[in-house]
């Protein structure tokens, strides 16, 4: 079986630092995504991309850029972390439309 | 757009008790419909889901009817527990293949012992 892992698991940042959040597949699936999920709130997408390379935004991407270099790999990039910001990021995958979601456990972010 | 509408904000209940949360979509099609759970801690995994109309999809206990009349894909359970203690989300994958789930905002189960 395969899995996906987000690191690190909790990430402290200051406020006006640039964060980055990595998340790593080995299901070999072409599509990835981060989400955003504030206490209380549903999934809101960021960023997408379809294959290595690619990248799509999503509804929530004004703060953030992101990185697909490898197929593996996706990463998040909080460009000016905000206090109102403090959420779990959420890193998911796919192989091919209309399949299953795989989601990694999240990275919790404290901007102090 | 497309959309999922679910029952909003927590749901409180005891041991042995019937849950029903509501889940009603609007897309194009035969979207394809799932349920999630999210256990504290964790991301969310899916539960089931089904692709056409009057499939049911069920995992746990937990079983759901895909109902294009009524655009519906509700979650039940005859009888939950504490540990079914989590958030549930419905979701949908449009037909067209589209590379983007569209997400319910959530629903807390909150099961008391």
């Amino acid at each position: 079986g395969g899995i996906i892992t987000q690191t690190p698991k909790f990430l402290i940042g200051q406020e006006g630092q640039k964060l980055t959040l990595k998340c790593q597949q080995n299901f070999n699936h072409d599509t990835m995504y981060w989400y955003r999920q504030d206490s209380g709130k549903g999934l809101r997408l960021i960023y997408y991309s379809i294959t290595e390379n690619d990248l799509q935004k999503g509804d929530l991407s004004e703060g953030y850029d992101a990185s697909r270099e490898k197929k593996s790999s996706f990463s998040l990039t909080v460009t000016s972390a905000q206090k109102n910001e403090m959420a779990v990021f959420l890193c998911a995958s796919r192989g091919f439309a209309n399949s299953d979601y795989t989601f990694g456990s999240g990275t919790r972010l404290l901007v102090i | 757009g497309d959309s999922v509408t679910q029952t909003e904000g927590q749901v409180a209940l005891s041991e042995e008790d019937f849950l029903t949360i509501h889940c009603n979509y609007s897309a194009s099609g035969y979207p394809t419909l799932f349920w999630y759970v999210q256990y504290p801690g964790e991301g969310p995994q899916l539960l089931f889901r089904a692709s056409r109309d009057k499939e049911k999809g069920s995992s746990r206990g937990f079983e759901a009817t895909y109902d294009k009349g009524t655009t519906s894909f509700h979650l039940r359970k005859a009888s939950v527990q504490e540990s079914d203690s989590a958030v549930y989300y419905c979701a949908l994958s449009p037909y067209t293949g589209n590379y983007k789930y569209v997400f319910g905002a959530g629903t807390r189960l909150k099961v008391i012992a």
